[in-house]
């Protein structure tokens, strides 16, 4: 089955300064990859996403990057802010017997220090 | 408004106490699914629904049921809990599951912890 690799588990850095993110996934097939952000307490939130046939998405100060061939995608926040602290998900998804199987990585906590 | 709701939020019990958390989605959603969230390990799905009557297994499926007999409820069964079910549990929806690929709305999240 698929399998999410997320680095790094926890991330410091300066407000203004730019986060990346990165994650490999196992599975040629996924084709669908989004990026949840969870605050503390709170349920997760889709904050971007990305789907195979395009190698770049922006929204704003987030984007996020698809490398087909070498399987990783990663998420790129810049000039950030203290409301950008939490913690990020990526996630790779694919039909399965038409289902919708979303396998998550195992999370990346942000801290932006003022 | 559009929400997914899930009860209860907290629940301890103990070991062997059959326990239902109940999630509903009002968005006429057709795919639901269940996670469990523990630390370091992220998310991971334990069942999921195409449409009434459709449940399959996620990658996560040991000690845990569901079932969908209504389009907007997707409970989750735990017959004979145990402690390693432990965990924040999100339940969620979305529109046209499948190829869709559509955005996944979670519920916020029951704790449930088995003594």
């Amino acid at each position: 089955g698929e399998n999410v690799e997320q680095h790094p588990s926890t991330l410091s850095v300066q407000e203004g300064d730019s986060a990346v993110i990165k994650c490999t996934y196992s599975d040629s097939a996924s084709n669908y990859f989004p990026w949840y952000k969870q605050e503390l307490g709170k349920r997760p939130q889709l904050i971007i996403d990305i789907r195979s046939n395009v190698g770049e998405k922006k929204d704003q100060r987030i984007a996020v990057t698809l490398n087909k061939t070498a399987k990783h995608f990663s998420l790129h926040i810049t000039e950030t802010q203290p409301e950008d602290s939490a913690v990020y998900f990526c996630a790779a998804s694919w039909g399965y017997q038409g289902a919708q199987k979303l396998v998550f990585g195992q999370g990346t906590r942000l801290t932006i220090n003022p | 408004e559009a929400q997914v709701t899930q009860n209860p939020r907290y629940l301890i019990t103990v070991t062997g106490k059959k326990l239902t958390v109940t999630c509903s989605q009002n968005m006429n959603h057709e795919y639901m699914s269940w996670y469990r969230q523990d630390p370091g390990l992220g998310l991971r799905q334990i069942y999921y629904s195409m449409n009434v009557e459709v449940t399959d297994k996620g990658d996560v499926p040991e000690g845990y049921k569901v079932s969908r007999k209504e389009k907007r409820n997707f409970p989750l069964i735990l017959e004979s809990p145990s402690p390693n079910q432990t965990s924040l549990y999100f339940c969620a929806s979305s529109l046209l599951g499948g190829r869709s690929y559509n955005e996944q709305f979670f519920g916020p999240g029951t704790r449930l912890t088995v003594l």
